[in-house]
């Protein structure tokens, strides 16, 4: 089983800053890697898919980058609305496995 | 409108049975893969069980393989997850999720059923 490690486990910014989370994998996911953002009490929400592609509908403030075991995602300027917790999963291999996740919160 | 709605969550004892269901709605059930994804309380979220586009291969997390059960009826629409000898360690809320055209991340999600496994 691949084992994704996401940091850091908690990450505080202000609104307009930038955000860089972290993902990484066990062995070679290759750019099979999504991201999810999700908010309390909701499910999770695609961003990004394929490492870098941003899902359907998803602002241009989001952007996805890496390949292999390391990845990031990159939230440019940070509003109200993206403070949630956000996962990555990758789907190289059977069992698909998450992260354990970042919640971005406010500083 | 495309849409999950899962049901058959509740309350069950330890070592029972559950069946979970999801409707799908607004898209071509029959041309993706199918997957069912757990968070417990306050937890991280948890791949569980995945199918093909036509079911016939089936996939399992190594913590429910042998006691749980994927399958899906393409004339309804319908995604289904037999769970047996069930155990506290399986409490969560069990989300429906469609994955992407040749791709296994799920950009359609419903929005959850809840299953409590407690004496």
């Amino acid at each position: 089983e691949i084992v994704m490690t996401q940091s850091p486990d908690t990450l505080s910014v202000s609104p307009g800053e930038r955000a860089t989370l972290s993902c990484r994998a066990s062995q070679s996911v290759s750019s099979n890697l999504a991201w999810y953002q999700q908010k309390p009490g909701q499910a999770p929400r695609l961003l990004i898919y394929g490492a870098s592609t941003r899902a359907t509908g998803i602002p241009a403030r989001f952007s996805g980058s890496g390949s292999g075991t390391e990845f990031t995602l990159i939230i440019s300027s940070l509003q109200s609305e993206d403070f949630a917790v956000y996962y990555c999963q990758q789907y190289n291999n059977w069992p698909l496995t998450f992260g354990g996740g970042t919640k971005v919160e406010i500083k | 409108e495309v849409q999950l709605l899962e049901s058959g969550g509740g309350l069950v004892q330890p070592g029972g049975s559950l069946r979970l269901s999801c409707a799908a709605s607004g898209f071509t059930f029959t041309s993706y893969a199918m997957s069912w994804v757990r968070q417990a309380p306050g937890k991280g979220l948890e791949w569980v069980s995945g199918l093909s586009d036509t079911g016939g291969s089936t996939y399992y997390a190594d913590s429910v393989k042998g006691r749980f059960t994927v399958f899906r009826d393409n004339s309804k629409n319908t995604l289904s997850l037999q769970m047996n000898s069930l155990s506290p360690e399986d409490t969560a809320v069990y989300y429906c999720a469609k994955a992407m055209w040749t791709t296994d991340a799920f950009d359609i999600w419903g929005q959850g059923t809840m299953v409590t496994v407690s004496s």
